[in-house]
């Protein structure tokens, strides 16, 4: 069965302190993996897609990675405007696109 | 700016009433979804459309229905609203290819009491 799995659930971060984040995935037959943040109360916004195994993609603070069974969302030197929830999904055939239950992250000032 | 809508950001209902979700996106995009959002248990995916007047089945289609009349609506039905059925309710697009992003709404924040 198609599964993801994030870590932490919630990670509470100084602001300039760098980590990552983990997505882990089980999945035949990958098409694409996707990292969303979320804002309170609003919807997920795109942030990248990876399709294979050693790619990476970055934008501003953040950095997406894939490996053959998980991917990292890596910040560096975080802002608090860099806190929200941070959602992993991955597609693999048909239409579906499966989410992990996201990392609340804070960071504080 | 693609945009994807959705009709009500807040709505509170009576157990028994029949609720119904509106989204509309100016995108052009074949495919539609609708997922809900609870704590713990991220987005589980309750009904898509790849097409005009077709549907299929998600993970969690019980106690929902949904119609796609025109190419840029979708719209989930709760024909008699549970309080099981309190949730964040998000719609998403994504276009005629058959990988790629979802956009999604701003949701929909549903209270049944």
């Amino acid at each position: 069965e198609d599964q993801v799995t994030q870590s932490p659930e919630a990670l509470r971060l100084q602001e300039g302190e760098s980590s990552s984040l983990n997505c882990s995935y089980t999945v035949s037959g990958l098409r694409g993996l996707f990292w969303y943040r979320q804002d309170p109360g609003k919807g997920p916004e795109f942030l990248f897609t990876l399709y294979s195994a050693g790619e990476e993609k970055e934008k501003e603070r953040l950095k997406a990675t894939l490996t053959k069974k998980e991917s990292f969302l890596h910040i560096t030197a975080p802002k608090p405007e860099d806190s929200a929830t941070y959602l992993c999904a991955v597609q693999a055939g048909g239409f579906k696109t499966i989410f992990g239950a996201g990392t609340r992250l804070f960071v504080k000032a | 700016d693609v945009k994807v809508t959705q009709s009500s950001r807040y709505l509170v209902k009576r157990t028994g009433e029949k609720v119904f979700l509106e989204c509309v996106q100016d995108m052009d995009h074949e495919n539609m979804f609708w997922y809900r959002q609870d704590p713990g248990l991220g987005l589980r995916l309750i009904y898509f459309s790849y097409d005009v007047k077709m549907k299929e089945k998600g993970d969690i289609p019980e106690g929902y229905s949904v119609s796609r009349e025109k190419k840029e609506r979708f719209s989930l039905i709760l024909e008699s609203a549970s309080t099981n059925q309190t949730s964040m309710y998000l719609c998403a697009s994504r276009g005629a290819q058959n990988t790629g992003e979802l956009f999604f709404g701003e949701g929909s924040r549903l209270t049944v009491l």
